[in-house]
């Protein structure tokens, strides 16, 4: 079974510039998660979808960041414009069900220089 | 949200050397997972240990959700043992808090 898939594994980028990041998910799993973790700190949700329905953006900087998942599979991130300090790891998970055990991608690692 | 506290926050072990890590937590939870995340960044699966005990090789960990706490049990360790260890709880299958992590250091 395949695990879940990231891209790009690695992205650098000039402050102001959007940036996009892509995850499938494992094959049927309904629940997708993005969380964002900093250097030394545990990753920290951004947004959770159960199928294609954002259930929990709380955490997302909506005023720069944006994140869609078309007909409940793949999911796209979206960052316009980066700022320094958006400089991080971004990870997809995804689980079966919501509140199940989690799988994590291999995460993406945004420099913004 | 709910509190995460893991401890150590740093371990140095010689291989071979058995750890225990902790991970405490502020309230109610019905879901616990612990993970690897190796020096490459991926986090690895180790336990989705909601309640009692689990036994996975050399690996073992229990949770006691009524005390608010879990543990991970590294025995005989060895040099890919390292990395962070994250533990993350959830309370009515919503959103999942993470610790800060353990970093495990096992030097041969």
């Amino acid at each position: 079974e395949a695990g879940v898939v990231q891209s790009p594994r690695y992205k650098i980028i000039e402050k102001k510039q959007p940036v996009a990041f892509w995850c499938n998910p494992i094959s049927g799993h309904n629940t997708l998660y993005w969380y964002l973790q900093n250097l030394g700190q545990g990753p920290e949700l951004l947004i959770r979808y159960e199928n294609e329905e954002a259930v929990d953006d709380s955490q997302l900087p909506k005023d720069r960041f944006s994140a869609e998942r078309l007909k409940g599979v793949d999911s796209t991130l979206k960052i316009q414009p980066a700022e320094l300090g958006d400089s991080a790891v971004y990870l997809c998970a995804s689980s079966p069900r919501r509140g199940s055990e989690q799988y994590f991608g291999p995460g993406t690692r945004l420099t913004v220089t | 949200g709910i509190q995460v506290e893991q401890s150590p926050p740093d371990l140095i072990l010689q291989e071979g050397a058995n750890s225990t890590l902790r991970c405490n937590f502020s309230d109610s939870v019905n879901n616990l997972q612990w993970f690897h995340q190796n020096p490459w960044g991926q986090l690895i699966n180790l336990f989705y240990i909601p309640s009692g005990t689990k036994q996975n090789g050399r690996l073992s960990a229990t949770t006691v959700a009524t005390e608010r706490y879990s543990l991970l049990y590294i025995s005989s360790s060895q040099t890919t043992d390292s990395g962070v260890y994250f533990c993350a709880v959830s309370y009515n299958f919503n959103k999942f808090y993470f610790g800060s992590g353990t970093k495990l250091n096992v030097k041969p």
